[in-house]
């Protein structure tokens, strides 16, 4: 059973328009939010992260929007550039999980110039 | 900056062999944790650690085990390795507060033959 899911496994983007990555959760315990980005060859990278107490929080061309009614997140990259080709991971936890952080699916993020 | 190394980058064995990985980082985290990542399943969580000598399964040990006998290191063990053991291998720290980002190396490709 998903606890976290990434529906799209590959999403296109124009050089320059918004790419919009998307992450669905179903434990209601998950207090904190995170993206990820990884090259081939490489280990995930930290991007950006939400406490569940806010609903959006931003980092130069990064804002990720926590919706906790609907369950749903999302990563907003404006302008897309070719260098953010790369796959990107939702990852959630709950307060007390040690840490422990459940990892969407991936999502493939091409951007043309 | 976190670093977080794995010893090798690429590693090539034979069915059968004692496999050992090992991830050091350099930020004196409490929790450690090792991650299995193959195409289309995301980043599984097969083993971590919150303290020195503590550690706990995570969603897929078998196969697996782990030492953590210095915060700074924490090794994955292949008992008998097989060939679906083939895949990469990641290793991650985090301070104990779960709000913090785990943070990465860069990663083992393990093939097992």
């Amino acid at each position: 059973d998903q606890q976290v899911k990434q529906n799209s496994p590959s999403l296109s983007v124009q050089e320059g328009r918004i790419s919009i990555l998307n992450c669905d959760y179903t434990n209601s315990m998950f207090d904190y939010f995170l993206w990820y980005k990884k090259y081939p060859a490489e280990g995930p990278t930290f991007l950006i992260s939400i406490s569940s107490i806010k609903d959006k929080n931003e980092d130069g061309r990064f804002t990720v929007f926590l919706n906790k009614s609907a369950k749903h997140l999302s990563l907003h990259i404006v302008p897309s550039q070719p260098g953010d080709s790369a796959v990107y991971f939702c990852a959630a936890s709950a307060g007390g999980s040690q840490g422990n952080l459940i990892f969407g699916k991936g999502t493939k993020l091409s951007v043309k110039p | 900056d976190v670093k977080v190394t794995q010893s090798s980058r690429y590693l090539v064995k034979r069915t059968g062999e004692k496999v050992f990985l090992e991830c050091v980082q350099d930020m004196d985290h409490e929790n450690m944790f090792w991650y299995r990542q193959d195409p289309g399943l995301g980043l599984r969580l097969i083993y971590f650690s919150y303290d020195v000598k503590m550690k706990e399964k995570g969603d897929i040990p078998e196969g697996y085990s782990v030492s953590r006998e210095k915060k700074e290191r924490f090794s994955l063990i292949l008992e008998s390795a097989s060939t679906n053991q083939t895949s990469m291998y990641l290793c991650a720290s985090s301070p104990w507060r779960n709000d913090q980002p785990q943070h990465f190396g860069d990663g083992t490709r393990l093939s097992i033959l």
